[in-house]
């Protein structure tokens, strides 16, 4: 079964305008994290923002928020008035237990900022 | 230099040739990764070290042979490749142990291209 599902292959948002992109996960592990990368057409992956498993509060970083949901095991990534630098692929992961344990990642989304 | 450097950022090789990947992190972490991207599949993980020492290895083939001969360094050795190891590999590394869970910072990848 995989443990990281992104079910948008590819997304749409008008510029300024806020977007949601879906992530559910699996786990039976009580301590994991999900974090959210960025990858623009130059192929780097940017870490934007993490949400522990014991974490209570949603974790936010500037226009980046999560919307973390334990019981229904989906950790949404929320982008808020988008730019149009905001265009690339976006994968979710987790990685589980403790130490530099396994991660895994989703399949991703492409989001695409339109002027 | 900072983050995570790799080289070299693109790289041709044939089937019988031998050549190795560098990545190198400048943060000060105990943990590195290998990555492999190619087209239309998630991100998978080959190998995790820490502290130098390689706790994963996601059934890599042979032809594949990681070396870390420290905590900065990591090496990916290759020989006698086949076309369908093309592909975008990635480097990262995280603080590892102590606070679980870390992010990953990320190289810019090298580009493969098995002829």
């Amino acid at each position: 079964a995989q443990k990281i599902t992104q079910t948008q292959p590819g997304m749409f948002v008008q510029e300024k305008e806020a977007v949601t992109l879906d992530c559910t996960y699996d786990t039976s592990d009580q301590s994991y994290g999900l974090f959210w990368y960025k990858q623009p057409s130059s192929g780097e992956m940017i870490f934007l923002i993490y949400q522990g498993s014991y974490d209570e509060q949603n974790a936010t970083e500037g226009r980046y928020s999560l919307n973390f949901q334990k019981a229904r095991k989906s950790a949404n990534l929320v982008i808020s008035a988008s730019q149009l630098g905001d265009s690339a692929m976006y994968f979710c992961a987790m990685r589980e237990g403790t130490n530099a344990g396994k991660s895994t990642f989703g399949d991703g989304t492409t989001l695409t900022v339109k002027p | 230099e900072t983050g995570v450097t790799q080289t070299p950022r693109h790289l041709v090789m044939g089937m019988t040739n031998k050549k190795s990947l560098k990545c190198e992190q400048h943060l000060g972490h105990n943990a590195m990764y290998w990555y492999k991207q190619s087209a239309k599949k998630p991100l998978e993980l080959m190998f995790v070290y820490n502290f130098k020492e390689q706790t994963e290895n996601n059934s890599v083939p042979s032809r594949f042979s990681p070396e870390c001969p420290n905590s900065s360094h990591l090496f990916l050795h290759l020989h006698t490749l086949q076309p369908e190891d093309s592909a975008l590999y990635l480097c990262a590394s995280s603080q590892g142990t102590g606070r679980p869970l870390h992010e990953q910072y990320f190289g810019p990848g090298t580009r493969l291209t098995v002829t």
